[in-house]
């Protein structure tokens, strides 16, 4: 079983649902994190987490929202999508103190917005 | 702002040829330094990363990177590529322990 499992791994969606993709890890890492990756514009940070009272917004954070459930799930939200949140999203986790900051990536949620 | 710079969007190479993929980062105070790589329709893996210590870095299926500080960059390199290697590959910089910014990523299209 893979150590950090998004789901759902595809999902079509129609503009102005809301959406939620989750994230589990078994990994036992406090730091976990959501990107969004675009050809041409490699991986953005949308948000990320140091623990689980810990939510900080990364560099595209606008309609997008975060919970962090347990230290081993965080969901991403989408309020209410837009087209152009149409994109491929990946959760990943790092551990400064056991690996120097490596990130651990699940793999991938295609979210497509009609 | 921090940035990651890859330079090539694409890379076209015959398979048994040296590649070199560039990434040149923003900003000379301390940082650690990662390629990874993204097969299709799988997230990304690490191939390598940079920590401290010696500048050449060795990672997996015969990967290399050089940490040049002067010069800011963190080139990735292999002396014989294999039809296998074609990817997407990130350079990724995490400044301040806490922070990453990756790249644009760089394809790389190994021909027969």
């Amino acid at each position: 079983d893979a150590d950090v499992t998004q789901t759902p791994r595809n999902r079509i969606t129609k503009t102005g649902k809301r959406i939620m993709l989750e994230c589990s890890q078994t990994k036992g890492h406090d730091r976990m994190y959501w990107y969004r990756q675009d050809p041409g514009l490699g991986l953005r940070l949308i948000y990320y987490s140091f623990d689980v009272k810990d939510i900080n917004k990364g560099e595209i954070s606008d309609g997008y929202s975060v919970s962090r459930q347990a230290q081993a799930k965080f969901s991403l939200s989408l309020e209410s999508a837009i087209p152009n949140q149409t994109a491929l999203y990946f959760c990943a986790t790092s551990d400064p103190g056991l690996t120097a900051g490596e990130l651990f990536f699940g793999e991938g949620s295609r979210l497509t917005v009609l | 702002a921090q940035s990651v710079t890859q330079l090539d969007s694409q890379v076209p190479v015959f398979e048994e040829a040296p590649v070199e993929l560039r990434c040149n980062y923003s900003s000379s105070v301390s940082v650690y330094l990662f390629w990874y790589v993204q097969y299709p329709n799988q997230g990304l893996q690490l191939l390598l990363k940079y920590l401290s210590g010696s500048t050449l870095v060795k990672g997996i299926n015969g990967f290399e990177a050089e940490f040049n500080k002067s010069q800011t960059s963190f080139h990735l390199r292999k002396p014989s590529v294999h039809i296998s290697d074609t990817a997407e590959y990130f350079c990724a910089v995490l400044y301040n322990f806490n922070k990453f910014y990756f790249g644009s990523g760089t394809k790389l299209n190994v021909k027969p």
